[in-house]
């Protein structure tokens, strides 16, 4: 139980097109799911907390315009990357809390993405 | 705010040595405590938690990780680690009961040599 999808696993797309990256959580449902960063060799660095049916709050530095977030639905959440730039090339990762299980977040795979 | 703290950046070990990875974080109130395993090429992984109870804890492949809270610590340790544990721990922390955003340390790259 608890798995999360996202999908693609990899996307590749030229400058100023959009990318749209989804989250699933297959077997539960999620109120709050999180969009993360990762960067070769480093941590992850958390974009923007998600909850169902209300806007997403972005963390400090993260252009929430650039960046779009949207939850619909308790098993869905989509991250969308605006007029995407070679520098917005990296890993992201989401990660969904499920309902009744206290503070635990169980991940996707991340999607790979490159601007070219 | 929360901050997540790892001391070791990259540790190298032979097969069957002891590990201890120290990860501090800083955080006044209640704080529920992770430690994740990302092995090569795959994702994030649980390798234990602490929300309450018992300060020593208990997670897969022979992992264990002590929260200490007057030191703000939450070390995980392995008394033998085996070539398998090639991978890179991270340890998280987030403050509540639920929906509130987990930070993560930078990471320990661990190689363990055959």
């Amino acid at each position: 139980g608890a798995v999360v999808s996202q999908h693609p696993s990899r996307v590749i797309c030229k400058s100023g097109t959009s990318v749209k990256i989804e989250c699933r959580s297959l077997d539960f449902q999620a109120t709050t799911m999180f969009w993360y960063r990762q960067f070769p060799k480093q941590s992850l660095m958390l974009m923007a907390t998600s909850n169902e049916g209300s806007k997403a709050t972005y963390e400090q530095g993260v252009e929430k315009d650039k960046f779009l977030i949207n939850h619909a639905s308790l098993t869905l959440s989509t991250l969308t990357v605006t007029s995407a730039h070679p520098e917005d090339s990296s890993f992201y990762i989401c990660s969904a809390e499920a309902f009744g299980k206290k503070a635990e977040a169980f991940f996707g795979q991340g999607t790979r993405l490159t601007v070219v | 705010a929360q901050s997540v703290s790892q001391h070791n950046h990259h540790v190298i070990l032979s097969e069957a040595a002891s590990l201890e990875l120290g990860c501090n974080y800083s955080y006044g109130g209640t704080v529920n405590l992770f430690w994740y395993v990302q092995y090569p090429g795959q994702h994030l992984q649980l390798l234990l938690k602490y929300f309450s109870g018992d300060p020593l804890v208990k997670g897969i492949k022979g992992f264990e990780a002590e929260f200490i809270k007057s030191k703000f610590s939450f070390n995980l340790r392995k008394p033998s680690v085996q070539w398998s544990d090639t991978a890179e721990y991270f340890c998280a922390v987030n403050a509540g009961t639920g929906g509130f955003k987990t930070i993560f340390g930078a990471g320990t790259r661990l190689f363990v040599k055959a």
